[in-house]
């Protein structure tokens, strides 16, 4: 099994619909993030957490949200998905020492609003 | 705030060629720096970081960097090219150990002729 896993891995939503992407981990990391990828535009954070009770936003956060269910378990939800939404997201983690080790990604999550 | 340049978005190289790809970042602190490599459909993995040890870094596949804290880079080569490196490079930094978050480049897409 894969350390960090993201789920779907593909979804296609409408405009206005709410969705969620899920990441998991298995390895004991407390920090979670996640980014989107936009081609020419590289990774760009959105939210990130250091543990169950802190969540910060990051770049670019407007129009969506988190919810970090347990030390493992870190969502990102869109409210009400746009076409400019449509990008590749992935969640990472790390320990707390993530200027010395980096991250882990997850297989990321290609998400299409229409 | 610390920030990323990638320099050349795509670069092209024949099989066996030298690989350089650039980076310059920009930090008020000691950097931990780092590049990533993404293959297509998939996430990102660790090619090598540094941390403040030794300024020439060697990472997998054959890669090394050398952080030159005097032109602010960490350019990123392989000696000889092969077909299996065609993919995307980010460069990422990290404002020191506890860093909030890698702040990433926007990365650069190598592409190896036969």
């Amino acid at each position: 099994d894969a350390d960090v896993t993201q789920t779907p891995r593909n979804r296609i939503t409408k405009t206005g619909k709410r969705i969620m992407l899920e990441c998991s981990q298995t390895k004991g990391h407390d920090r979670m993030y996640w980014y989107r990828q936009d081609p020419g535009l590289g990774l760009r954070l959105i939210y990130y957490s250091f543990d169950v009770k802190d969540i910060n936003k990051g770049e670019i956060s407007d129009g969506y949200s988190v919810s970090r269910q347990a030390q493992a378990k870190f969502s990102l939800s869109l409210e009400s998905a746009i076409p400019n939404q449509t990008a590749l997201y992935f969640c990472a983690t790390s320990d707390s020492g993530a200027g010395v080790y980096g991250y882990t990604f997850g297989s990321g999550t290609r998400l299409t609003v229409v | 705030a610390q920030s990323v340049t990638q320099l050349g978005s795509h670069v092209s190289v024949s099989e066996g060629a030298l690989v350089l790809l650039r980076c310059n970042y920009s930090s008020s602190v000691p950097p931990y720096l780092f590049w990533y490599v993404q293959y297509p459909n998939q996430g990102l993995q660790l090619l090598l970081k540094y941390t403040s040890a030794a300024t020439l870094v060697k990472g997998i596949n054959g890669f090394e960097a050398e952080f030159k804290k005097s032109e602010t880079s960490f350019h990123l080569t392989k000696p000889s090219a092969h077909m299996s490196d065609a993919a995307e490079y980010f460069c990422a930094v990290s404002e020191g150990q506890a860093g909030t978050a890698l702040i990433f480049g926007k990365g650069t897409t190598l592409s190896v002729s036969s």
